[in-house]
Order: structure tokens, then C-alpha cells, then sequence
């Protein structure tokens, strides 16, 4: 119950297209979302995070679309560049805990 | 600020050695977590401080690690005797509790033990 499932574990995308990266939890009481973004050298980053209380969060181009009663969100990545190739980890929070659960990542590899 | 640091950068060390990572969380940060990010695996949480006091060690592999926090500013993971499976990047992480709920990540520590 305590694990995010992400999927899929790599993923190739032409320089334009759109990256998508899916999330599943189980556990209701999570109520904060973020995802990470890994540079090959480097630690984890914070890209964006969502609550519950919104179905979508907007940040240039990169969103987060979130359906509570699937219990599931996603990281979609627009017009994606090179730049973006990285690993990307979903996680998941309950506010006033202190216990992370990651996904496994995903390693997008976007092409010029 | 600088960021949490991290050292050493890389790590070789031979099996049945004692390795010591070291970490300097953000100024002003009350909690901190030693993470272990393998291919299989993924981030693994071993253990978090809150203001210094170990709160959850759950994810300690074995009796090998330990983890100590002796001030605010300072946090050591140390691996002794040390085996080949113990090979991976080992991250710090700090957090303000009361400030928010971001997590900010070190740079890490590549640990190969050969």
C-alpha cells in the first residue's frame, strides 16, 4: 500500500513531442505529489508538485495531471527538448509525515 | 546558500573496509535523510533525523550501517565491513519541516567497493 508505481521505465521522444510519465499509488492518505528530475552526476530536483485539490498544474511546459479517484498522476512534458533528457521520479507525501515514497524512475532520452 | 554538500564525490574502497560519507545539510533545515539509489532498487530511504534524533532506521540494511547526526550541521553514514552489494550512489537530503515539504537533494556519493 505504501508504493508508487511509475511506468514506463525508459522513453525515447523527438525533439517537439511530448513526454508522458504515469504514476499509480495506493494509498489515500497521500496528499502531496511531486516529481523529481535527475541529471546524470546529480542529485534529485523538485520540477513541480501537485495536491490533491487540483486536477492539473501548469509550469511552462511541463504539467501535472492528477485524478483522484483513479489515484493516479501524470507528468506530461511538452515541446521536449534535449535538455529534458533526464531521470524523472514521481513521489508521494502525507503533509506532517516525513516519508518520501519514490517511484522507480523513468529515463527519458529526448533526440535532436 | 551552497546547497546540501556532499563528500566524497566518489568512493573506491575494498571489501571488508570501513567507508564514512559525509553530509552538510542547508542551513536551518531540522530534517535530514540518507537515501541509496541503485538501478534495481531505485531510491531507498535508510534513515531520517528530525532535529538532530535518528526518528527511523527501518531502512538500515543491516547492522553494517550506521548513521549518526551529532549536530545541525553535520551527518555521517558509515559502512563497516563493507561488501561489493553495498555499491551504489548514496544521497543526502534536507528538508525544513516547518518551512514546506520540499526535499533538497546532494549531489551524492558514488560508493564502489571492489
Amino acid at each position: 500500500q505504501q508504493q508508487v508505481k511509475q511506468s514506463p521505465q525508459s522513453l525515447i521522444v523527438q525533439k517537439g513531442g511530448i513526454s508522458i510519465i504515469n504514476c499509480a499509488y495506493e494509498n489515500t492518505a497521500f496528499d502531496y505529489f511531486p516529481w523529481y528530475q535527475q541529471f546524470p552526476g546529480k542529485g534529485p530536483a523538485l520540477l513541480i508538485a501537485i495536491r490533491p485539490d487540483v486536477s492539473e498544474k501548469k509550469e511552462g511546459r511541463f504539467t501535472i495531471s492528477f485524478n483522484k479517484s483513479a489515484k493516479q498522476f501524470s507528468l506530461h512534458i511538452m515541446d521536449s527538448q534535449p535538455g529534458d533528457s533526464a531521470t524523472y521520479f514521481c513521489a508521494a507525501l502525507q503533509e506532517g509525515t516525513y516519508k518520501y515514497i519514490f517511484g522507480t524512475g523513468t529515463r527519458l532520452k529526448v533526440l535532436a | 546558500d551552497a546547497g546540501v554538500i556532499q563528500s566524497p564525490r566518489h568512493e573506491v574502497t575494498e571489501m571488508g573496509q570501513e567507508v564514512t560519507l559525509r553530509c552538510k545539510p542547508i542551513s536551518g533545515h531540522n530534517s535530514l535523510f540518507w537515501y541509496r539509489q541503485t538501478m534495481m532498487r531505485g531510491l531507498e530511504l535508510l534513515i531520517y533525523f528530525n532535529n538532530n534524533v535518528p526518528i527511523d532506521d527501518s531502512g538500515m540494511p543491516e547492522d553494517r550501517f550506521s548513521a549518526k547526526m551529532p549536530n545541525a550541521s553535520f551527518s555521517t553514514l558509515k559502512i563497516q565491513p563493507s561488501e561489493p552489494r553495498d555499491s551504489a550512489v548514496y544521497f543526502c537530503a534536507s528538508r525544513n519541516r516547518e518551512g514546506g515539504t520540499e526535499a533538497f537533494f546532494g549531489q551524492g556519493t558514488r560508493l564502489t567497493v571492489v
